[in-house]
């Protein structure tokens, strides 16, 4: 069974950078063709794709974001971190990862399976 | 910036049909940006139900059908039922560069 789930902090000061990890289970992030993503969420608001590592460690980012983000991966512990900088309560927001290339091929760039998601609150 | 545009929300009646579009501001969908469409519960992580323009998921119900309609990509449900109340987002790759953009997401309402 493929699953992943996120886990990281609930509550961040502004300025300070958030650290998520994504945890993944029945799949290795070294199989090819293979990503991992994470998407985010604000309260009541439209889904937001943020960064995806390969299995390879080619990594993309949203344009919008990318002088904030940096996604790396942990293979011997199956896991994808997330930093974000310089955080801001127009951060707060539920936090999902998701896999690419794992049940349908990659060249379909789809976000096939997510985690059930983290909830992170910027507040001083 | 590309913006990739959604209704804000649909209201139809059980046993109706109704499309959902996923258009960019600027330019045409086409198969290239591989359209995925993602369906999301209150309180739930969203759900492939379209990847590839058309091709359902794994034990997606055969209501929900996927096409690109002029120059927009779209989400059919054919007989929506109670069940299909929720949100629907899509996805659309960009390139290299860009990578993905979600839409805005569309509210539906089967009441």
């Amino acid at each position: 069974q493929i699953t992943l789930k996120e886990s990281g902090p609930t509550l961040v000061k502004p300025t300070q950078t958030l650290t998520l990890t994504c945890t993944l289970s029945g799949f290795s992030l070294s199989t090819s063709g293979v990503g991992v993503g994470w998407i985010r969420q604000p309260p009541g608001k439209a889904l937001e794709w943020l960064a995806l590592i390969f299995w390879d460690d080619d990594k993309r980012y949203s344009p919008s974001l990318k002088t904030r983000l940096t996604i790396t991966k942990d293979t011997s512990k199956n896991q994808v971190v997330l930093t974000m900088t310089n955080m801001d309560p127009v951060d707060t927001a539920t936090y999902y990862c998701a896999t690419r290339g794992v049940t349908v091929p990659g060249y379909y760039n789809a976000f096939e399976i997510w985690g059930q998601g983290t909830m992170v609150t910027v507040s001083s | 910036q590309t913006v990739v545009t959604q209704e804000p929300s649909f209201s139809v009646s059980p046993g109706e049909t109704v499309t959902v579009t996923c258009g960019l501001r600027s330019g045409s969908v086409s198969i290239s940006n591989y359209p995925s469409w993602y369906q999301q519960t209150p309180g739930q992580a969203p759900r492939m139900l379209i990847y590839s323009t058309d091709t359902r998921s794994s034990g997606v119900p055969d209501r929900f059908s996927g096409s690109i309609l002029g120059n927009k990509a779209a989400l059919t449900i054919t007989g929506a039922q109670a069940d299909d109340e929720s949100h629907y987002y899509c996805v659309l790759y960009m390139g290299r560069d860009i990578s993905w953009v979600f839409g805005g997401g569309t509210k539906l309402t089967v009441l």
